[in-house]
Parts: structure tokens; sequence; C-alpha cells
């Protein structure tokens, strides 16, 4: 049973429009969640955060915003750029107390951005 | 770049010969993963290290040992290679707060 989800396996997007990257999680324990940004042939790179006592966290062209409610979280990018073509995972934590930093990753999303 | 660098990068082998990838930092930090990658699945953590001699299994970690004897290096053995582990592996250690930064990964191919 997968934890955390990736329903999106592609999405393309125009350049200069917004790219919105969704994930949906079951385990309500969740509490620190990623995003991960990984070109083909390289090691996955940290983009942005967000903690669940936040609903939302900005950095530059992105922006993540949590829905704990719904179990949601969805990242924002503006504008889109032709470099932003990547795959893109989320991950949640599900050891908030235990200290070992352990991740479940979705499946990711490949967004292309067009020219 | 949080100074992690995987070994080797390339790998073929033959079913039933063990193997090892090596990952390496050089910044002091205590907790190391090791995750595979694979299409339809994401990545998945297969072991972990929270200090030297202190290991613990993750979610795929069948067929799979590790071993940390000092603080910069961690290794992942396939003790008899299957095809199923053919694969990406990837390495991260665990940055500022409560975030992993990743190796530049291993693509292995198991004949």
């Amino acid at each position: 049973d997968q934890q955390v989800k990736q329903n999106s396996p592609s999405l393309s997007v125009q350049e200069g429009r917004i790219s919105i990257l969704n994930c949906d999680y079951t385990n309500s324990m969740f509490d620190y969640f990623l995003w991960y940004k990984k070109y083909p042939a390289e090691g996955p790179t940290f983009l942005i955060s967000i903690s669940s006592i936040k609903d939302k966290n900005e950095d530059g062209r992105f922006t993540v915003f949590l829905n704990k409610s719904a179990k949601h979280l969805s990242l924002h990018i503006v504008p889109s750029q032709p470099g932003d073509s990547a795959v893109y995972f989320c991950a949640a934590s599900d050891d908030p107390t235990s200290g070992t930093y352990k991740y479940i990753f979705g499946t990711g999303t490949r967004l292309k951005v067009l020219a | 770049d949080a100074g992690i660098t995987q070994s080797p990068r390339h790998k073929v082998t033959e079913t039933g010969t063990p193997v090892t990838l090596r990952c390496h930092q050089t910044e002091n930090h205590r907790y190391m993963y090791w995750y595979r990658q694979d299409p339809g699945h994401g990545l998945r953590l297969i072991h972990y290290s929270y200090g030297v001699k202190d290991t613990d299994k993750g979610e795929v970690s069948d067929g799979y040992s590790v071993s940390r004897s000092k603080t910069e290096d961690f290794l992942l053995t396939l003790e008899s290679a299957t095809s199923s582990q053919t694969s990406v592996y990837f390495c991260a250690i665990k940055g500022l707060g409560e975030t992993q930064y990743f190796g530049p990964g291993t693509r292995l191919l198991v004949l």
C-alpha cells in the first residue's frame, strides 16, 4: 500500500506558465514533507520543505502548499522555465519522534516545460 | 554540495556474485541512507545508519546488508546479486534540519 502518491506520472506546461505538481498521502502522522527535483543520471536535488505546522512555504519561484485535512500537498512553480524539466518527487517523514529522519517517497512526476 | 561520492558509478555483474557499493561523505554527518530507484516505485529505502556500527532496515532490505565502520563510509552489499536488484542506487545523508541530500547514484545491472 503506497503511503505517498503522485498520481500524475507526467505533466507538460508552457514556458512562463504555472506548473502544479500534486502529492497525496495516507498517514496522518506524517509531519514533515520534502520536494526533490531529479535530472537524468544525477541524484535528486532538494528543492523545498514544509512542516505540518505550516500550510505554505515559499522559496523564489517555488511554493509548497499543505492541506492537512485533505492529506494533500502541492508544489507550484511560477513562472516555469525549460530548465525546470525534470522528475519531481515528494517525500513524507513517517518517524516524527524517533529521530531517524526516514522518508517515504512518491513515484515521481515528470515535468516538461515547453519553450 | 553535501560532499557525497558513490563508487562505482556503473557496474555490470552476473547473477549470484557478491557486489559492494560504497558511499563516502566528507562532512561528518551522522545519518546515512541507501535507496534504490525503479520505474513506477520512486525511491525506496533499503537500509540506513544513525552512527558508526548503528544500522537498521528500511522497507526493501531483503537481499541487502550494510556496514558502517567509520563515519565517512557506508557500504551496501548484495550478498548474491539477482536480476531483480538491477536498479539505480542512491546514497543520502541527513543535512541541516530534516533534509536529506543525495549522492550521484550507482547504476547496477545484474545479468
